[in-house]
C-alpha cells in the first residue's frame, strides 16, 4: 500500500524559480526520505529527515517535516532546466525498515 | 561511489517464459530489494533481502520468486511471465536498513 502521496503530480516552473512538492503520509515514520529520478532511470537519493527533525538543509535543498500533519516540503530553490525529474517520498517505518514510496511529482523546468 | 548494476536495460519475452533479473552491488550491502515501477503507481516492492539466503515478500510477490546465493547479488525470477508483468524493475541495495538505498538503472521488461 502507498504511504505517501505527492502533491501536486506535476509542476512546470521557469528558470531560476523554487519548486515546492509536498508529501503526505498515513502513519507515524522513523524517517521520510526523498529521491530524484530522471526520464528511464534508477532513483538518486538526495536527502532524508528523521521523525525528530523539522527541517534539514542540503545545497538548493529545503526539507520540512511536520509530523502532527504528518507531511513532508521539498523546496528546490533557484531551479536549473537540469532539475527537470521526477522526484519522490519515501517513508521508512514499522519494525521491518522498508521503504515505502508515493507516486511521485514530475518536475519540469523551463529554459 | 556504490555501484549498483542490472543486467539488462531493456529485455522482450513472450509470455510464459521464465525471465531472470540479475541485481549486483559492490559495496558489500546486506539488505537489497526488488520494486516494479509502473505509471501513477509509483514504486512497489516485491521482494527484500536482509541477509544471504534470507527472501521475504514485499507488497506485490504474486508472480515473481527471488535468489540470494551471494551477498552481493539478487535475483529476481518471474516463473511464467504474463503481459501484466510489463514494467520497469528497479533493483536497490543499503547498508543500513531503513535509511539510503542506491538504486540500479532499472530494466524495462516488455512481456508480449
Amino acid at each position: 500500500s502507498q504511504q505517501g502521496e505527492e502533491d501536486p503530480q506535476a509542476l512546470s516552473i521557469q528558470e531560476g524559480e523554487n519548486a515546492t512538492m509536498n508529501c503526505s503520509y498515513k502513519t507515524s515514520i522513523n524517517n521520510l526520505q526523498w529521491y530524484r529520478q530522471n526520464s528511464g532511470r534508477g532513483l538518486v537519493h538526495l536527502i532524508l529527515i528523521r521523525s525528530n527533525e523539522r527541517e534539514k538543509h542540503s545545497g538548493r535543498l529545503r526539507v520540512t517535516l511536520d509530523t502532527s500533519k504528518k507531511s513532508s516540503s521539498l523546496l528546490i530553490t533557484a531551479s536549473r532546466a537540469a532539475d527537470t525529474a521526477s522526484y519522490f517520498c519515501a517513508t521508512d517505518s514499522g519494525s521491518a525498515r522498508q521503504l515505502t514510496f508515493g507516486s511521485g511529482t514530475q518536475l519540469t523546468v523551463l529554459p | 561511489d556504490v555501484k549498483v548494476t542490472q543486467s539488462s536495460r531493456y529485455l522482450v519475452k513472450r509470455t510464459g517464459e521464465k525471465v531472470f533479473l540479475e541485481c549486483v552491488q559492490d559495496m558489500d550491502h546486506e539488505n537489497m530489494f526488488w520494486y516494479r515501477q509502473d505509471p501513477g503507481l509509483g514504486l512497489r516492492l516485491i521482494y527484500f533481502s536482509y541477509d544471504v539466503k534470507m527472501k521475504e515478500k514485499g507488497d506485490i510477490p504474486e508472480g515473481y520468486s527471488v535468489s540470494r546465493e551471494k551477498k552481493e547479488r539478487f535475483s529476481l525470477i518471474l516463473e511464467s511471465a504474463s503481459t501484466n508483468q510489463t514494467s520497469m524493475y528497479l533493483c536497490a541495495s543499503s547498508l543500513f536498513r531503513g535509511y539510503e538505498q542506491y538504486f540500479g538503472p532499472g530494466t524495462r521488461l516488455t512481456v508480449t
